[in-house]
């Protein structure tokens, strides 16, 4: 069983919905929860970072960590085409830089 | 714009042959990272330095692969000899940090596909 689990999807919407992506993990030391986007052949680029549990908002994104349940969301309002890519999940233990990744779930947003 | 840039983008080669990846800091930043993406078991972490010295290095394959950092403006990942299993996008991101977390600025990719 890998450390951070993700829905590959991919998962496909119409412009202007609410979009729910989430990861599980199964490392009580993870503190720090980040939110990476890619889009095709370019590299990931970060999103949203919280450090361990409760909310963070900005702009459409909302990031939601839960460290009772191991959960985590990324939470996209009135979803644009341009959302269109990879959303990559990834955290850390306090201790260390290294982080781990989800494997990614593919959106699609379309008009 | 400050970016982290990574060359080739593009390097096709044969099975056996050695294969240089490079890749350019963002200035200032102190650590780097090197990973590995494929479909099948996303973005795997190879190698990272911090300050040029090597931090870690346990999920890179020992025999064939090798990391370095020869100043702090280049770092440089060599596979020798390549295998088709080695096939996949090889990150290098950039981060300032002091030993918790790290923001990473990710490169553009170097697509390796070995014949």
């Amino acid at each position: 069983q890998k450390e951070v689990e993700q829905d590959p999807g991919p998962l496909s919407v119409p412009e202007g919905a609410i979009v729910s992506l989430n990861c599980t993990y199964s490392n009580s030391a993870f503190q720090y929860f980040m939110w990476y986007r890619q889009y095709s052949r370019k590299g990931p680029e970060l999103l949203m970072y919280t450090y361990s549990s409760g909310n963070k908002e900005d702009g459409r994104f909302t990031a939601q960590v839960d460290k009772s349940s191991k959960y985590i969301s990324l939470f996209i309002r009135d979803s644009q085409p341009s959302d269109s890519a990879t959303y990559l999940c990834a955290m850390s233990a306090s201790n260390t830089d290294k982080l781990i990744f989800g494997t990614g779930t593919r959106l699609q947003v379309f008009p | 714009d400050a970016r982290v840039t990574q060359t080739p983008r593009h390097k096709v080669t044969e099975m056996g042959q050695e294969v240089t990846m490079r890749c350019q800091p963002i200035l200032g930043h102190n650590t780097v990272f090197w990973y590995r993406q494929t479909m099948m078991q996303g973005l795997e972490l190879l190698a990272y330095f911090r300050n040029r010295a090597p931090l870690d290095d346990s999920g890179m394959p020992k025999d064939r692969f090798s990391a370095e950092m020869p100043d702090a403006t280049l770092a440089t990942l060599k596979i020798q000899p390549s295998e088709p299993r080695d096939s996949a996008v090889y990150f290098c991101a950039s981060g300032l940090g002091e030993g918790a977390y790290c923001e990473q600025y990710f490169g553009p990719g170097t697509r390796l596909t070995v014949t």
